[in-house]
């Protein structure tokens, strides 16, 4: 498995401002992926973040709210643009490895709260 | 379109008693199915997963899960439960071939000393 680490932890911030979260990963991978969970709620993916091209967003994200960047194959950046109190939430990334099948591993999260 | 359900949000059991969370899924072929753990304030944790094969599968800390394709099911069990299993824990069904998750809404373990 992968380890990933996320900076910031958690941040307070007000709305209309933009934060950019970090996901770093200790060896390279292909497939990295941005997460929402929102209070007492699931997961829901944003998009997936392709190096070296555009990620894909998943339906209701958008690219002008969620910039994705992702430069190269151990490092992603997420950034909540123009934020309300709706995207306090808790951010996620997640890289897709393992031999011969697909599953995630997570970073620990940063919890955002947007006043 | 797929679907996950987990059925039960609140679960409480006490120390050393036998827990099972359900897990119900829709998907029209054979899915890859995934157990995750997260405890308060962390990431998420990979159980343990399933692609194909024996349908009873192992994973971390005492976990297993079995999967039964009649039932649409992925029941994850653990015959004696640790005050540290309180958590929440998530299924999850992936489309066969990708990287595409859906989650389900969570499960909430509290563990009774």
């Amino acid at each position: 498995s992968a380890v990933i680490s996320q900076k910031p932890s958690r941040d307070i911030c007000q709305r209309g401002t933009s934060l950019t979260i970090q996901c770093q990963v200790d060896s390279q991978v292909t497939m990295m992926f941005w997460y929402r969970q929102q209070p007492g709620q699931s997961l829901t993916l944003i998009a997936t973040a392709n190096q070296g091209s555009e990620a894909t967003y998943e339906s209701g994200f958008v690219i002008d709210k969620f910039p994705i960047s992702r430069p190269n194959l151990t490092f992603s950046t997420l950034t909540v643009s123009n934020m309300s109190p709706e995207d306090s939430s808790i951010y996620l990334c997640s890289v897709g490895t393992g031999t011969g099948g697909y599953e995630q591993y997570f970073g620990p999260g940063t919890r955002l709260t947007v006043t | 379109a797929q679907s996950v359900t987990q059925p039960d949000i609140h679960i409480t059991v006490s120390e050393g008693a036998s827990l099972e969370l359900r897990c119900n899924y829709s998907y029209g072929a054979t899915p890859y199915l995934f157990w995750y753990v997260q405890s308060p304030g962390q990431g998420l944790q990979l159980l343990l997963k399933y692609f194909s094969g024996d349908t009873l599968v192992q994973g971390i800390k005492g976990f297993e899960a079995e999967f039964k394709r009649s039932q649409s099911s992925f029941n994850l069990r653990k015959p004696s439960v640790h005050w540290s299993d309180a958590a929440e824990y998530f299924c999850a069904v992936g489309a066969s071939g990708t990287y595409k998750y859906i989650f389900g809404t969570g499960t909430r373990l509290k563990v009774l000393a």
